[in-house]
């Protein structure tokens, strides 16, 4: 009964490096978001997915790039790590996008020195 | 554009007494949403309960309850005889039908409760 699975759950960059974050669920949901969560403030929404290869962009989706080539997975990428992005990743999916709630994974902590 | 404004930052409170989160919200659309999720201590986000904009019933599950009102556009949350388990960072979160997956969250209320 896994639900939503992110990895990895911690991750220490330098500046200028790259990688990507993986998101996958298992209750065959439509949308998937990604969200950055920073000390102090709520979750600001990066990037969203409405279904198998579509994405869109959220409230602060410079310096990430996302794929959703298979329903389950939704990958987060950072090109060039950053400083500023330091934070609290969370990758969640909903089944319709709006009346029904949202499934959370655990987190990823990513460090950028 | 949407928002959500919770003015509680922090809140401190002693086991058993009842405490009342805030969540104030803005949007022009007629049909949306509305979702409290609690992050304790240990990170993850649970979901605690949505209410769909034409539905102002009050809610009750056990020692918590929600009150709607869309006159003040309030969706206000207690808990009654609080416990320490109920220490956490608490969001109120706003989605409207016509933008369906772009989710606006509140910045949170950390909840504080001493025994």
């Amino acid at each position: 009964n896994a639900g939503v699975t992110q990895t990895p759950k911690f991750r220490v960059l330098k500046t200028g490096q790259s990688m990507t974050l993986l998101c996958a669920q298992d209750m065959n949901h439509e949308y998937m978001y990604w969200y950055r969560q920073d000390p102090g403030m709520g979750l600001r929404l990066i990037h969203y997915s409405v279904g198998e290869g579509t994405t869109a962009k959220g409230e602060v989706p410079d310096g990430y790039n996302v794929s959703r080539l298979k329903k389950q997975n939704f990958l987060l990428g950072l090109e060039s790590a950053a400083p500023s992005q330091t934070s609290v990743y969370f990758c969640a999916s909903s089944y319709d996008g709006s009346n029904q709630p949202q499934h959370f994974g655990d987190g990823t902590r990513l460090s950028i020195l | 554009a949407q928002k959500v404004t919770q003015a509680q930052t922090e809140i401190s409170v002693v086991e058993k007494e009842d405490v009342t989160l805030d969540c104030v919200y803005e949007t022009r659309d007629t049909t949306y949403y509305l979702f409290w999720y609690k992050q304790p201590p240990s990170g993850e986000l649970v979901f605690l309960i949505r209410r769909n904009s034409f539905d102002e019933q009050n809610e009750i599950s056990g020692r918590y309850s929600w009150n709607f009102q869309k006159s003040t556009s309030s969706f206000n949350f207690t808990i009654t005889a609080s416990q320490v388990v109920d220490s956490a960072v608490y969001f109120c979160a706003l989605i409207v039908n016509t933008n369906a997956g772009k989710s606006t969250f509140g910045d949170g209320t950390t909840l504080t409760v001493k025994p």
